[in-house]
């Protein structure tokens, strides 16, 4: 059975703190994964899509690795701000469509 | 380019009542799936749709819950006889033919509480 984790399941860091969110998971034929956010009662932001041929994807503060032999992505976020306060879910891609296997999330809060 | 609607945001039904939720893909999307993120718990797949067509249920509870994709008009999820159980967010996704090295982009999801 395919199963994607996220720890921590919640994280309070200062302001400023440079910060990194793992995702593992059992499935090494992976295809995709995809990090996401998600405000309480709002939908999904998408953050960084990893196709399975790259190791690792940025944008902005942002910067997601993946490393399938040992069945883990990292999401950093450097210089982090209170508005970065919210759930991120790792997701894993099962085939060449949309079905993803989502993580718990970690639910980050960023302190002024 | 709209992203993915969906509506209504918010519904609430009474228990035994039926609940239909609405999705229009992305322009230019003609695949569509459906989430359910319960409280306290992860987003779970529940079905993924062409149009006309259902590619793989496999994560739809078998009873009182269907989907369909019609050639025209936007895709449904219906739930009858909800129970207090279908309390959840339910999301809907879209995505072109062929995934690889595209992403998939979510709706702002319908919450459904029933009372």
């Amino acid at each position: 059975k395919q199963e994607v984790t996220q720890i921590p399941a919640a994280l309070s860091v200062p302001e400023g703190e440079n910060l990194v969110l793992n995702c593992s998971f059992t499935d090494s034929a992976i295809y995709n994964l995809q990090w996401f956010r998600q405000d309480p009662g709002k939908g999904l932001t998408s953050l960084l899509l990893i196709q399975s041929s790259q190791r690792e994807q940025t944008s902005g503060r942002l910067n997601a690795s993946l490393d399938k032999s040992s069945g883990r992505s990292t999401l950093y976020i450097a210089a982090s701000q209170p508005g970065d306060s919210a759930t991120y879910l790792c997701a894993q891609y099962r085939g060449n469509t949309g079905k993803l296997i989502f993580g718990q999330g970690t639910t980050l809060q960023v302190k002024p | 380019n709209a992203g993915v609607m969906q509506n209504p945001r918010h519904l609430v039904r009474r228990r035994g009542q039926e609940a239909r939720l609405r999705c229009s893909p992305m322009k230019g999307h003609s695949h569509v799936y459906w989430y359910r993120q319960l409280p306290e718990e992860g987003l779970k797949f529940m079905v993924y749709l062409q149009k006309e067509n259902i590619i793989d249920e496999s994560g739809m509870p078998k009873e009182r819950f269907s989907a369909e994709f019609p050639k025209e008009g936007p895709s449904i999820l219906r739930i009858q006889q909800v129970v207090r159980g279908d309390s959840a967010a339910y999301f809907c996704a879209s995505s072109q033919p062929g995934i690889s090295g595209n992403t998939i982009y979510f709706g702002e999801g319908s919450w459904l509480t029933v009372v």
